[in-house]
């Protein structure tokens, strides 16, 4: 079974610095997908970035970029220039590949949350 | 697009009572999940529903149900509440096609059980 380990439960950073989230996950899957999700006050989720672990190279979003090491199952958020708007629940989730076109993938499975709190 | 919609946002009920609970994905899109999220158990899987027929489960008891309709609509059923029900219930939206589909979620239902 897979499982997706956030260590940080909470964190603070201020306005327009950067900051850093860790995920570690375990699966024995080789073909999967990894997201962050940002969950404010509002309670909606968001995606923020999703990763495809065949990909080698590290996705971006705009001030979101992650460092993926599939060797070591990790899967790290960062958020530069950090604004007010960004205090939010973080979650990364996992996701596996889908045995054939048009099968389940399975459900999401997330993390605990690293709950960001962003100072002016 | 419009995005995922859930109705009601927010329901109160007393124990032995059932609820239902509506999501509506964004369109185009067949697959329809349902999470749980509760402050101790964090983000739990209930189901996942795709061209009408339930296509995986989670851990849950028979008392939590769902259904989908042709329009990809989904309802979740939870019957003889329980207080441990009380949650925010998410549902997301994905096209379902098993090719990494990023799911989308709605607002959420939060569900009260006094």
């Amino acid at each position: 079974a897979q499982t997706v380990t956030q260590s940080q439960p909470e964190m603070s950073v201020q306005e327009a610095e950067t900051v850093t989230l860790s995920c570690t996950y375990d699966t024995s899957e080789n073909n999967y997908y990894l997201f962050w999700y940002k969950q404010p006050p509002s309670r909606q989720m968001i995606l923020v970035i999703r990763q495809e672990a065949y990909k080698q190279q590290n996705a971006t979003e705009n001030r979101f970029s992650v460092n993926f090491q599939k060797a070591a199952k990790s899967f790290s958020l960062k958020i530069s220039d950090s604004q007010l708007g960004d205090t939010a629940m973080y979650f990364c989730a996992f996701m596996k590949q889908a045995l054939n076109y048009g099968g389940s993938q399975g459900n999401l499975i997330f993390g605990k949350g690293t709950k960001l709190s962003v100072k002016p | 697009k419009a995005g995922v919609t859930q109705t009601p946002r927010y329901l109160i009920k007393t124990r032995g009572q059932q609820v239902t609970l509506s999501c509506s994905p964004i369109s185009g899109h067949r697959s329809v999940s349902w999470y749980q999220q509760t402050p101790g158990q964090g983000l739990q899987f209930l189901f996942e529903y795709f061209s009408e027929t339930q296509r995986n489960k989670g851990n849950f008891p028979g008392r939590f149900s769902g259904r989908q309709f042709s329009n990809s609509r989904s309802e979740m059923n939870v019957s003889t509440l329980e207080l441990g029900d009380s949650a925010l219930y998410l549902c997301a939206s994905s096209r379902g096609q098993g090719a990494g589909d990023t799911q989308y979620f709605g607002p959420g239902t939060r569900l009260t059980v006094l």
